[in-house]
């Protein structure tokens, strides 16, 4: 298995500001995903989190709003940047752990934000 | 492209009646099947998972049986409790450690 600790658990943050999430596993992952959960809307894949290289984005999310990184391989980031209103949502992290576990994918227990 | 689909919600239950709630796939290979929930104010729990053909996957009580031939991984529980009130998704992983997600059944389980 898997413990996944994200940070802030849950922030209010104002329109147009920038803000960081951090994911910590506590073991090494090969690839670590972010995902967003608007309210009362299921989870949406926005990038995996590439260990030695560029995140890569699914389509309809940018890097630029998006900035993704993965200095290792138990920690990765998350910044959503100049937030309006339509980013007040879930920011949920997932890993595939290498162990017994199998193909179980794993999630930490979010990030909620909420942009005023 | 590989979708999920659930049944709309809400559910509503009295407790102790007996759940299902629907989940169906389209995919081009033999993905792994995974029902998540999600409590109020919380993240995303594992709930049960099943990798190929005619497994089922089992935990709390809840049971869902991998269906090749109708492409369904449908949710059920013999007797519901009022602490079963969650939202409930299904998901599948084809290939990659990617999840596709469906929309999500709420349950709301009254004593």
């Amino acid at each position: 298995s898997a413990v996944i600790s994200q940070k802030p658990s849950r922030d209010i943050c104002q329109r147009g500001t920038s803000l960081t999430i951090q994911c910590q596993v506590d073991s090494q992952v090969t690839m670590m995903f972010w995902y967003r959960q608007q309210p009362g809307q299921s989870l949406t894949l926005i990038a995996t989190a590439n260990q030695g290289s560029e995140a890569t984005y699914e389509s309809g999310f940018v890097i630029d709003k998006f900035p993704i990184s993965r200095p290792n391989l138990t920690f990765s980031t998350l910044t959503v940047s100049n937030m309006s209103p339509e980013d007040s949502s879930i920011y949920l992290c997932s890993v595939r752990p290498g162990d017994s576990s199998g193909n179980t994918i794993y999630f930490g227990e979010g990030s909620w934000l909420t942009v005023v | 492209g590989d979708s999920v689909t659930q049944m709309e919600g809400p559910v509503t239950l009295s407790e102790e009646a007996f759940l299902t709630i629907n989940c169906t796939y389209t995919a081009t290979g033999y993905p792994s099947l995974f029902w998540y929930v999600q409590y109020p104010g919380e993240g995303l729990q594992l709930l049960l998972k099943a990798t190929k053909a005619d497994d089922k996957g089992s935990n709390k009580g809840f049971e869902a049986t991998y269906r090749k031939e109708t492409t369904s991984f449908h949710l059920e529980k013999g007797s519901v409790q009022v602490s079963d009130s969650a939202v409930y998704f299904c998901a599948l992983r084809y290939n990659t450690d990617k999840l596709i997600f469906g929309t999500g059944t709420r349950l709301q389980v009254f004593p």
